[in-house]
């Protein structure tokens, strides 16, 4: 019963430059959230947008938000070796329901 | 804080045997989730607990899988009988019911059943 599905499913980029994942969901959301795994480890949050939120940025990541869509996107601008990892969105469909996407695997290189 | 701690890491065990996944969450959450993770299905949620009150178990595949949370410090996850389809890494996650929703993650127990 996956909501999310991101795209692309792999990407491989330099370090340094940007990378740009998008994610489609299904049905209406109360919240979108991104979440990082590195190889062997648990998720990590990394930013939430609201429904009611358009753009949203913390540090090198900015997400949009398309309601109308029903997509969103996450940049992680001047990529870094670090940032190796798979990334995540997860629709927040009632405040205790989430539901994550397939991922997209990024890696960035040195 | 400690984290979601999760155990064990890892388990290996053979078809038919029965399996339990520990869970304990952060001090002061109330709402704790379960997760499967394979390559085939991605993120698949099992389970989830408010004030250690199962409130969605939809997502649990088969009666072969129960899950309970005795208290507010420790939930488990038992699979009786294993099967190897089974194999898959178990995520635990918790998050306080009045914030955002932001999940906290354990670092999950890797299962294989052979």
């Amino acid at each position: 019963s996956q909501q999310g599905e991101e795209d692309p499913q792999a990407l491989s980029i330099q370090e340094g430059e940007n990378a740009t994942m998008n994610c489609s969901y299904k049905t209406s959301i109360n919240n979108l959230q991104w979440y990082r795994q590195n190889s062997g480890r648990g998720l990590v949050h990394l930013i939430l947008i609201r429904s009611n939120e358009r753009e949203k940025h913390s540090g090198r990541l900015r997400v949009t938000l398309d309601t109308s869509k029903k997509s969103s996107s996450l940049l992680i601008t001047a990529s870094r070796a670090a940032d190796t990892a798979s990334y995540f969105c997860a629709t927040d469909l009632t405040g205790n329901q989430f539901y994550f996407g397939t991922g997209t695997s990024l890696t960035v290189i040195p | 804080d400690a984290g979601v701690i999760q155990s064990p890491r890892h388990e290996v065990t053979e078809m038919g045997q029965e399996v339990t996944l520990r869970c304990k969450p952060i001090s002061g959450h109330n709402s704790l989730f379960w997760y499967r993770q394979t390559m085939m299905r991605g993120l698949e949620l099992l389970i989830y607990f408010n004030n250690n009150v199962p409130i969605d178990d939809s997502g649990m595949p088969e009666d072969r899988f129960s899950a309970k949370m005795p208290n507010a410090s420790f939930s488990t996850l038992k699979i009786q009988p294993s099967e190897p389809r089974d194999s898959a890494v178990y995520f635990c996650a918790s998050r306080t019911s009045g914030g955002l929703g932001e999940l906290f993650f354990g670092e999950g127990s890797r299962l294989t059943v052979l």
